[in-house]
């Protein structure tokens, strides 16, 4: 069964960092493109970023490059997403999104939560 | 980047009825195009990719078709297990974006 669980949300101040992570299991991790999408609360979904199954090539929204740096650990299952600079309309919970072999996003996680805040 | 439109924004319908939601995107992006359905407090869920195949163990009431700019999302007969919001995804290129949502409220 596949799962994917986000982890590190949390409450931080404007212009504060946080990482985010994300622990996969029940498939080949290093074989799928991973993606992060978020979701400002009663918003719709924005697509944040994209890193490919080895980590060779990254995409970003325009409303998080150069503040965002997605990455990944093939050893230990793991996505990350590297926020700094952070925002107000930062604020949104986070999803972990799996490449599917057909659909693009085929597995989600149940997301945590980034509220920025003075 | 590529601009996806969603229409409507919010449909009032009922249980049996035959629902269709339109996405349209700013420039062609063949078929790939994904339809994603999420309930309160839930992640999304694919429904539809490629624009027109069914994702395994989605409902045959639902489907999708379209190509280039144009696509509909068609829930043949509306049960209360489908009320919810729906969101379009363009996957030609990247960011990949999203509708902004339609929302399916009983009426």
């Amino acid at each position: 069964e596949v799962q994917l669980v986000e982890s590190g949300g949390g409450l931080v101040q404007p212009g504060g960092s946080l990482r985010l992570s994300c622990s996969a299991s029940g498939f080949t991790f290093s074989s799928f493109a991973m993606h992060w999408v978020r979701q400002a609360p009663g918003k719709g979904l924005e697509y944040v970023s994209t890193v490919t199954n080895n980590g060779d090539d990254t995409y970003y929204a325009d409303s998080v490059k150069g503040r965002f740096t997605i990455s990944r650990d093939n050893s230990k299952n793991t996505l990350y997403l590297q926020m700094s600079s952070l925002r107000a309309e930062d604020t949104a919970v986070y999803y972990c999104v799996k490449e599917g072999l057909l659909s693009p996003h085929d597995y989600w996680g149940q997301g945590t939560l980034v509220t920025v805040s003075s | 980047d590529i601009q996806m439109t969603q229409s409507p924004s919010t449909l009032s319908a009922s249980v049996g009825d035959r629902v269709t939601i339109t996405c349209r995107a700013s420039q062609s992006i063949s078929s790939w195009l994904a339809w994603y359905q999420q309930k309160p407090g839930k992640a999304p869920k694919v429904l539809i990719y490629k624009a027109s195949s069914l994702e395994s163990g989605v409902p045959s009431r639902f489907s999708g078709s379209g190509s280039g700019t144009k696509f509909t999302l068609t829930i043949s007969s509306l049960q209360a297990d489908d009320f919810a919001t729906y969101y379009c995804q363009q996957y030609k290129s990247y960011p990949r974006t999203f509708g902004q949502g339609t929302k399916v409220e009983i009426k």
